[in-house]
């Protein structure tokens, strides 16, 4: 199974930072690398797809890149909302899919 | 209004069964393949199983014999039947669905508790 490596685990920032998670690939997965966001208490909800898309209803300061084993989620100006915890998801190779450890984004 | 919503969940012992449902509403069910996913109190994400449009079935080892997902168009839902229940089988269940076949989840249910305890 490829295993999903988060950088860091958690971090704390102020609301107008710039933010950026890490996720590593065990192996190389092209670009079959997904981000969620999960608010304590909530179900997760799909950020971006296919390392670089954004989903549909997802404000443009959340971006993705990468390719192969590197990837990064980056929020260019934290807001309020988005203190919560953040997952990467590998599909190259399914089954089975696999999740990061998770982000826990918390204020400073 | 596009939703998904579980229910099924509860206390059981170990070595028990308990059946889920995932009710859909607000898109075309059966175009979409359809997932549940689970979370442990405090923990990561873990898939759980996978279902095809076409009804093909996918699981990972740590549950596979012992859970079987399966669906039902006419009634706009999905179903997580488990069976041989174990203490580490504890978490929130969440059904998700699949985004254009991508194994990426652009919309889930708020999810349901399964307790597995003595």
């Amino acid at each position: 199974d490829i295993q999903m490596t988060q950088s860091p685990s958690s971090l704390s920032a102020s609301v107008g930072d710039r933010v950026t998670i890490t996720c590593r690939a065990s192996q190389s997965i092209s670009k079959f690398l997904h981000w969620y966001q999960q608010k304590p208490g909530k179900a997760p909800k799909g950020l971006i797809y296919a390392a670089s898309s954004l989903q549909s209803g997802v404000p443009s300061r959340f971006s993705g890149s990468g390719s192969g084993t590197d990837f990064t989620l980056t929020i260019s100006s934290l807001q309020p909302e988005d203190f919560a915890t953040y997952y990467c998801q590998q599909s190259y190779s399914t089954p089975p899919i696999t999740f990061g450890g998770g982000t826990k984004v918390e204020i400073k | 209004e596009v939703q998904l919503v579980e229910s099924g969940g509860g206390l059981v012992q170990p070595g028990g069964s308990l059946r889920l449902s995932c009710a859909a509403s607000g898109f075309t069910f059966s175009s979409y393949d359809m997932h549940w996913v689970r979370q442990a109190t405090g923990k990561g994400l873990e898939w759980v199983s996978a279902i095809g449009t076409a009804g093909d079935t996918y699981y990972p080892d740590s549950v596979k014999g012992r859970f079987t997902i399966s669906r039902e168009n006419a009634k706009n839902s999905l179903y997580l039947q488990m069976n041989s229940l174990r203490a580490g089988d504890t978490a929130v269940y969440y059904c998700a669905r699949d985004s254009d076949g991508r194994w990426y989840f652009d919309l889930w249910g708020r999810g349901t508790l399964v307790t597995v305890s003595s």
